[in-house]
């Protein structure tokens, strides 16, 4: 089945404590993107990624990492979490061309305390 | 920095009303133009898009008319219902997404 897998669904962690979500697809696709979500907000982006070594900063990248080594993985690293990063975390992947859409994984509830 | 900008924020219908959501882009290179539905909960899911060569698509009650002079495309909701109450994005270049818009369809 093609899919976006994030892992994981649920996390609470204390502040400045690293974590990673990681995120994983297997629909060969060259994009992928990592999204916050807070009510009022939509979707902001954080990183993307257009082919393994090449990302780029979205909207609000600040107090975030990613890396792209292998094409299906996009992890999302915080190497020090604030309150501020409590949110809803979806990745997303897509073709280069994109004509078949983004396809989003299942989010991650990230609360930091 | 967003590549697209979404209005309004939020739209409250009667049941069998047409909602409007409109979409104004930048990036002239962008040759998709996609719509996405999300329900509390869920992730976004893509619900119709347009390739720039055709002004109009319909799939179902939705339908998506697109404006190549203006930059804008806009997505209507015919004979809307209560189930098609949930935030539509519109989407664009390097997979940035629109603020979002907020549709409740009251029966």
């Amino acid at each position: 089945e093609a899919q976006v897998t994030q892992n994981p669904r649920y996390l609470i962690t204390v502040t400045g404590k690293k974590l990673t979500v990681t995120c994983s697809q297997n629909m060969n696709h060259e994009y992928m993107s990592w999204y916050r979500q807070d009510p009022g907000l939509g979707l902001r982006q954080i990183y993307y990624s257009m082919n393994v070594e090449v990302t780029d900063k979205g909207d609000v990248p600040e107090g975030y990492k990613v890396s792209r080594k292998e094409k299906r993985n996009f992890p999302l690293i915080l190497e020090s979490p604030s309150p501020n990063q409590t949110s809803l975390y979806f990745c997303a992947s897509s073709s280069r061309a994109g004509v078949h859409g983004y396809t989003f994984g299942s989010g991650t509830r990230l609360t930091v305390v | 920095q967003q590549q697209v900008k979404q209005s309004p924020q939020s739209l409250i219908v009667q049941k069998g009303g047409i909602p409007i959501i409109n979409c104004a882009y930048e990036n002239t290179a962008f040759d998709y133009f996609p719509w996405y539905q999300q329900f509390p909960g869920k992730g976004p899911a893509l619900l119709i898009a347009i390739r720039p060569d055709v002004s109009e698509k319909k799939e179902g009650r939705f339908t998506i008319s697109f404006n190549k002079s203006a930059k804008q495309f806009s997505l209507h909701i015919m004979d809307s219902q209560p189930g098609d109450s949930a935030t539509y994005f519109c989407a664009g270049y390097k997979l940035s997404f629109g603020a979002g818009t907020t549709v409740t369809v009251r029966a």
